[in-house]
């Protein structure tokens, strides 16, 4: 079983950045892509998107204006950052390793960060 | 982006019974890239079926997936007390990845 942990602010102010990292495994991080979604009450389970090294990054077209995605070797981290948060980005915030690095499944789940969007 | 619509909204199923969950497709689904997850409260989803009819390491045989184009199957043969949980379908043949719903199934 591949251990996932997500980890931020659990509260973050209207129009800040919500940052979130993911801590994964250092023998596989360049060999899978790494996909954020989020869990809310608008939107259900919501792709947020995926990045693989420094080859590719997908996001979500509703949220790409705001969405960086980067993997950090040395750290064996992947990180999110949304900017501008709203109210409505509200949620828990899964980080999850894809089965590969050309497929879209999420394979392995991280256990979630709840972030509320609130001042 | 493709639309996921999942029914019924709630399935509620004695254990023994068999259950049987529809995602249907706005668009078709490239390359038959369809997945099942399965979430309870307070854990992140477990996949369960990937490529419409593939189970994932470790998932019991009474879980198989089944359909195409626009019209897909998850089918839960013998309920058992841990099947009791929310189901959700994703599609990733197509970027946005998207995610339908969901159907909790319920102990009746």
């Amino acid at each position: 079983q591949v251990q996932l942990q997500e980890s931020g602010p659990g509260l973050v102010k209207p129009s800040e950045t919500l940052s979130l990292t993911c801590s994964v495994p250092s023998d596989s991080i360049n060999a899978y892509s790494w996909t954020w979604i989020r869990q809310t009450a608008g939107k259900g389970l919501e792709w947020i998107g995926r990045v693989y090294g420094s080859v590719l990054a997908d996001y979500n077209p509703s949220l790409k204006s705001r969405v960086t995605m980067s993997v950090d070797t040395s750290e064996s981290q992947v990180s999110l950052k949304l900017t501008s948060v709203t109210a409505a980005d509200t949620g828990m915030y899964y980080c999850g390793r894809d089965a590969n690095s050309w497929t879209g499944y999420v394979k392995y789940w991280g256990q979630g960060t709840l972030v509320t969007v609130s001042a | 982006e493709i639309v996921l619509t999942q029914s019924p909204d709630t399935l509620s199923l004695s254990p023994g019974e068999r259950a049987a969950l529809s995602c249907r497709s706005s668009q078709s689904v490239r390359s038959s890239s369809l997945a099942w997850y399965q979430q309870k409260p307070g854990q992140g989803p477990r996949l369960l079926i990937f490529d419409v009819s593939s189970r994932a390491t470790g998932i019991p045989e009474r879980f198989s997936g089944s359909g195409s184009g626009t019209d897909f199957t998850l089918t839960i043969n013998t309920l058992e007390a841990e099947d009791f949980a929310v189901y959700f379908c994703q599609q990733y043949g197509t970027s946005p990845r998207t995610f339908g719903g969901g159907t909790k199934v319920e102990i009746k």
